[in-house]
């Protein structure tokens, strides 16, 4: 088992610009998370999936975000028309909920920086 | 809603030192957990403990230790002989299980220096 990956792991792009970024989480399990972080912050949820099923979507994930978990396997989270304020570090999570919170492992992380 | 509050922003230390960092969490739920994650330079978010709302015993793990108390309700981290290698962003984090969010809720961090 190699954890949770994400691709790429720096990411420079023009405002204005659409970004995809992927997660590939720990393969049994069965939840996975987005979060983004900004200097000096805790990460701040976005959105989370069970399977393929997106079950919550922050408020801080406006129209311009959207994510998929097409087959209940990796994950990608868009962003159209990137702006200034979404220089960030994007994390992804995963964990196995049986009825209850097991521990949830991050990916190393996703930096966009917008230009 | 859930919270979490790292009152400290910044702590440094001496190596050998001994180190608490304070949690303190609000929730209505009556079934909660709680972690401890640690993120280095790196910046990959390692996780350290999970502790469910029902469980009040202090854990030790080597140098770690954690004291959860339901009546405060805090979750304190404490290091003992701080080393080098401790030197990090702490995140304490809550999940509750009622009211129909089950997102993970990180306190702000307290960024730990050790010192040679």
């Amino acid at each position: 088992d190699t954890g949770v990956s994400q691709n790429p792991r720096h990411k420079i792009t023009k405002r204005g610009q659409n970004v995809t970024f992927r997660c590939d989480p720990i393969s049994e399990h069965n939840r996975l998370y987005w979060y983004r972080q900004t200097l000096g912050q805790g990460p701040e949820f976005l959105t989370y999936f069970q399977n393929e099923a997106q079950l919550e979507k922050s408020r801080l994930l406006s129209d311009r975000f959207s994510a998929e978990r097409p087959k209940g396997s990796f994950s990608t989270l868009e962003i159209q028309r990137t702006e200034q304020g979404d220089s960030a570090m994007y994390l992804c999570a995963s964990s196995l909920f049986l009825g209850a919170h097991t521990e949830a492992f991050f990916g190393q992380g996703t930096r966009l920086t917008v230009v | 809603a859930q919270k979490v509050t790292q009152a400290q922003t910044e702590i440094s230390v001496v190596e050998k030192e001994d180190v608490t960092l304070d949690c303190v969490y609000e929730t209505r739920d009556t079934t909660y957990y709680l972690f401890w994650y640690k993120q280095p330079p790196s910046g990959e978010l390692v996780f350290l403990i999970r502790r469910n709302s029902f469980d009040e015993q202090n854990e030790i793990s080597g140098r770690y230790s954690w004291n959860f108390q339901k009546s405060t309700s805090s979750f304190n981290f404490t290091i003992t002989a701080s080393q080098v290698v401790d030197s990090a962003v702490y995140f304490c984090a809550l999940i509750g299980t009622q009211g129909g969010s089950e997102k993970l809720v990180f306190g702000k961090g307290t960024k730990l220096t050790v010192n040679p």
